[in-house]
């Protein structure tokens, strides 16, 4: 199993929507959950930051973090086509170890 | 200042070249890793230096060879590589409250 599950979609929705991504993980010593945005070609941009269970929101974006259920989620108001890429959540232990990536979500908004 | 730099962008060498990859950030981050992306996949974990010491080395092959000469700078060099190798290489940093990855050095090994 693998620790972070992700399905790999691809998803589309029209423009105007709300998206919703999600994720499971297994391992209860993960103590920060992030999720990032790639688009083709480039390096992961950090969306979403969030230190243990609860939500977290930015502008359009909002994370939520259920340890109690393993579960991760990113919910995306208003998308715009701009917002098409591949989203990755990830766990991590500490500050300062590595990522453990799911394998991402290709997402694609119809204009 | 809250970017990590990589350069360059891409890279073409043969498979008997010495090259090296370069990463520089200013956020005082001492937490720098080196991840290899392959296409469709996501980043995996190469290197960890954690206040400019080498950490965690996820059996890497000695043709990948890390350098951290500053709390700012972070290099890969890289000889003998196999076409296997072409990939994007990410540089990342991060401390409390972030996770930062550049932008990435494409690598193409002919």
């Amino acid at each position: 199993q693998k620790e972070v599950e992700q399905d790999p979609g691809p998803l589309s929705v029209p423009e105007g929507a709300i998206v919703s991504l999600n994720c499971t993980y297994s391992n209860s010593a993960f103590q920060y959950f992030m999720w990032y945005r790639q688009y083709s070609r480039k390096g992961p941009e950090l969306l979403m930051y969030t230190y243990s269970s609860g939500n977290k929101e930015d502008g359009r974006f909002t994370a939520q973090v259920d340890k109690s259920s393993k579960y991760i989620s990113l919910f995306i108001r208003d998308s715009q086509p701009s917002d098409s890429a591949t989203y990755l959540c990830a766990g991590l232990y500490s500050s300062a170890s590595k990522i453990i990536f799911g394998s991402g979500t290709r997402l694609s908004i119809r204009p | 200042d809250t970017e990590v730099t990589q350069t360059p962008k891409h890279l073409v060498m043969g498979m008997t070249n010495k090259k090296s990859l370069k990463c520089e950030q200013h956020m005082g981050h001492r937490a720098m890793y080196w991840y290899k992306q392959k296409a469709k996949k996501p980043p995996e974990l190469m290197f960890v230096y954690s206040y400019e010491k080498l950490s965690i080395n996820e059996s890497v092959p000695s043709r990948f060879s890390p350098e951290c000469p500053n709390s700012s700078l972070l290099n890969l060099h890289l000889h003998a590589l196999q076409p296997e190798d072409s990939a994007l290489y990410l540089c990342a940093s991060s401390q409390e409250g972030g996770y930062t990855f550049g932008s990435g050095t494409r690598l193409t090994v002919v």
